[in-house]
């Protein structure tokens, strides 16, 4: 199946810090989605982007799909910015999300 | 407000007791599936059922069973727990399967310790 890589595993950072966040897939994609995992464990849709670039607000994400890789930018991170970042694909023809194994950021204050 | 719920957020069982575990969404979605995860391995599929009366064993589906008599429920049923289930599980719908325009929902998560 599908793999998922994410790097790097774990980042900390100063509050008001810009950080990248990348995933690497091992196969076309139909469906890539950005997720922050919180304290609370509740998994937030940050992002769906399979191809091409979004934003919203100090967060946005780039999807290479032709160099199957994506790209998560947090500019002037915050503490509640703190959690896991994860990278999730579906590829085409399946029914399962991938996840890769996360990014566990901590902004310290 | 479009969500998927699940119940219960919290639960604590002894080995053997059989439960279940509840998942609802009002998005109208064809597609739901079940994941647990756990430290070190991450989050895998159980199950996933792609319409009503069609369901499909995942990763991991041991131990587990679901049902899709409506399309909004997809509950999760553990006939006899095992200490070795205790994880957090998530619920997840879709518009379709594949592909899948709009990305999954994903529900709170159900912590669950079986002891």
């Amino acid at each position: 199946g599908i793999q998922v890589e994410q790097s790097p595993p774990d980042l900390i950072l100063q509050e008001g810090a810009n950080s990248t966040l990348r995933c690497n897939f091992s196969d076309s994609v139909n469906n890539l989605q950005w997720f922050h995992q919180n304290p609370w464990g509740q998994l937030i849709n940050l992002f769906y982007i399979p191809s091409g670039t979004k934003q919203n607000g100090r967060l946005s994400a780039t999807t290479v799909a032709t160099e199957r890789y994506s790209l998560l930018y947090i500019s002037s991170s915050q503490t509640t910015d703190s959690g896991v970042y994860f990278c999730a694909v579906d590829s085409y023809n399946n029914n399962d999300m991938r996840f890769g194994a996360g990014t566990r950021l901590t902004v310290k204050p | 407000e479009a969500q998927v719920t699940q119940n219960p957020r919290y639960l604590i069982t002894v080995t053997g007791k059989k439960l279940t575990v509840t998942c609802s969404q009002n998005m109208n979605h064809e597609y739901m599936s079940w994941y647990r995860q756990d430290p070190g391995l991450g989050l895998r599929q159980i199950y996933y059922s792609m319409n009503v009366e069609v369901t499909d064993k995942g990763d991991v589906p041991e131990g587990y069973k679901v049902s899709r008599k409506e399309k909004r429920n997809f509950p999760l049923i553990l006939e006899s727990p095992s200490p070795n289930q205790t994880s957090l599980y998530f619920c997840a719908s879709s518009p379709v399967s594949s592909p899948a325009p709009y990305g999954y929902t994903f529900g709170s998560g159900t912590r669950l310790t079986v002891v």
